[in-house]
């Protein structure tokens, strides 16, 4: 089952604006990631905050995460072309005695108009 | 460099016909994952390997199968019992199943299509 759930499901900005998407989860999680997907290609890691982070930063993204209310987002900063994409956020949970799996949502599909 | 190769990018199923999808690592992790993403979906787990001779079916199993014969390598095949094998199949690793915090590594995919 998917746990995370992406909001906007799709987004259009102007090349420099800020892109904000939203993610809500549903049980409790040790961390949460957000991953990058270009077009026809495979995931890319960008950040992991932990359960006990608030904020995270790395270059023009910034994550925020609240646990109280289940929902993290994901600030870019300066939009470029470059950074169109679907955009996922996934968060761990125990499968078995010692192992943890990766749970992902639908993701926010992002465009930056040049 | 590092990294995860998956292959071939694309392929083509005849009906009744297994194929298998090829996924090697040279990263040194010990778990890898293979996961399908149907347009417009996120990814949804088949099955995940926390060490070499061992695998676990994820959400999605039926119609698959895989083998762990090699920390590098694992491979997946389709079945003719998956009866809608379309999509895009993407394999991944990571350090170790048991550590959390972790990032997963992701290979650049295979398509497959129904012929």
């Amino acid at each position: 089952s998917q746990q995370g759930e992406e909001d906007p499901q799709a987004l259009s900005i102007q090349e420099g604006e800020n892109a904000t998407m939203n993610c809500s989860y549903k049980t409790s999680i040790n961390n949460l990631q957000w991953y990058r997907q270009n077009s026809g290609r495979g995931l890319v890691h960008l950040i992991l905050i932990r359960s006990n982070e608030r904020e995270k930063h790395s270059g023009r993204l910034r994550v925020t995460l609240d646990t109280s209310k289940k929902s993290s987002s994901l600030l870019i900063t300066a939009s470029r072309a470059a950074d169109t994409a679907s955009y996922f956020c996934a968060t761990d949970a125990i499968v078995g005695a010692g192992s943890y799996q990766l749970t992902f949502g639908k993701g926010t599909k992002l465009s930056v108009i040049p | 460099d590092g990294g995860i190769t998956q292959s071939p990018k694309y392929l083509f199923r005849k009906e009744g016909q297994n194929v298998t999808l090829s996924c090697e690592q040279n990263l040194n992790h010990d778990a890898m994952y293979w996961y399908r993403q149907d347009p417009g979906q996120g990814l949804r787990l088949i099955y995940y390997s926390q060490i070499v001779n061992d695998f676990q079916k994820g959400d999605i199993a039926e119609g698959y199968s895989v083998s762990r014969e090699k920390k590098e390598s694992f491979p997946l095949t389709v079945t003719s019992a998956q009866k809608n094998p379309t999509a895009f199949y993407l394999c991944a690793s990571s350090i170790s199943p048991g550590l959390r915090n972790q990032p997963q590594h992701f290979g650049d995919g295979t398509r497959l299509s129904i012929l």
